[in-house]
């Protein structure tokens, strides 16, 4: 059935550092990608999508690029900040949303 | 435009009661998901609603669970008898249209219930 395997986390990095979180994916037919961002005591919140293959999401510095060669759609962004520390959850869809089980992100000063 | 509303957003229950967790989806949403989120883990699909009725109850324990979506109101998911293990973080979403392949809808979350059961 469709999947969708994840970085496991925890992830500590340093202000103004690279980020990235992995994600691949298992599907039948052609899935949309999404990642959401789910802040502390918060529900999540979509991040960015792409619909077809090579479409590149983007939003507030994260970039995720729809690869079905290698069936991935790693988050990327070139200087976090303290502000993105958050729980990072990458999705597909299918006959259901199917959702990884998170990476938790900490951005240090 | 008023969000996906939940309520409670916290709810503490003794073991052997019910709870009831209420969700109101966006306006012009007719499809609504619950998920549940244990500590440490993701999101678990629990189950699917349009109005009035269940389209996917995949994700949803055989027992003690329900959830409707009624022509008028919001949508509830219904926990009778509580245990220790339902307490979680259970969340709600909604779309404008159903889940499918090729289907590029996001789905829209409420900030969520924290259940405790004591």
């Amino acid at each position: 059935g469709d999947s969708v395997t994840q970085m496991e986390g925890p992830v500590t990095l340093s202000e103004e550092a690279f980020l990235t979180i992995n994600c691949t994916y298992t599907a039948t037919g052609y899935p949309s990608l999404f990642w959401y961002v789910q802040y502390p005591g918060e529900g999540l919140q979509l991040l960015l999508k792409a619909t077809k293959a090579d479409d590149k999401g983007s939003n507030k510095g994260f970039e995720a690029t729809y690869r079905k060669e290698t069936t991935s759609f790693h988050l990327e962004k070139g200087s976090v900040q303290v502000s993105d520390s958050a729980v990072y959850f990458c999705a597909l869809t299918g006959n259901q949303f199917y959702f990884g089980t998170g990476t938790s992100l900490t951005v240090i000063p | 435009n008023a969000g996906v509303m939940q309520n409670p957003r916290h709810l503490v229950r003794r073991r052997g009661q019910e709870a009831r967790l209420r969700c109101s989806p966006m306006k012009g949403h007719s499809h609504v998901y619950w998920y549940r989120q244990l500590p440490e883990e993701g999101l678990k699909f629990m189950v699917y609603l349009q109005k009035e009725n269940i389209i996917d109850e995949s994700g949803m324990p055989k027992e003690r669970f329900s959830a409707e979506f009624p022509k008028e109101g919001p949508s509830i998911l219904r926990i009778q008898q509580v245990v220790r293990g339902d307490s979680a973080a259970y969340f709600c979403a909604s779309s404008p249209q159903g889940q499918g392949v090729r289907n590029s809808y996001e789905q829209y979350f409420g900030p969520g219930t924290r259940l405790t059961v004591t």
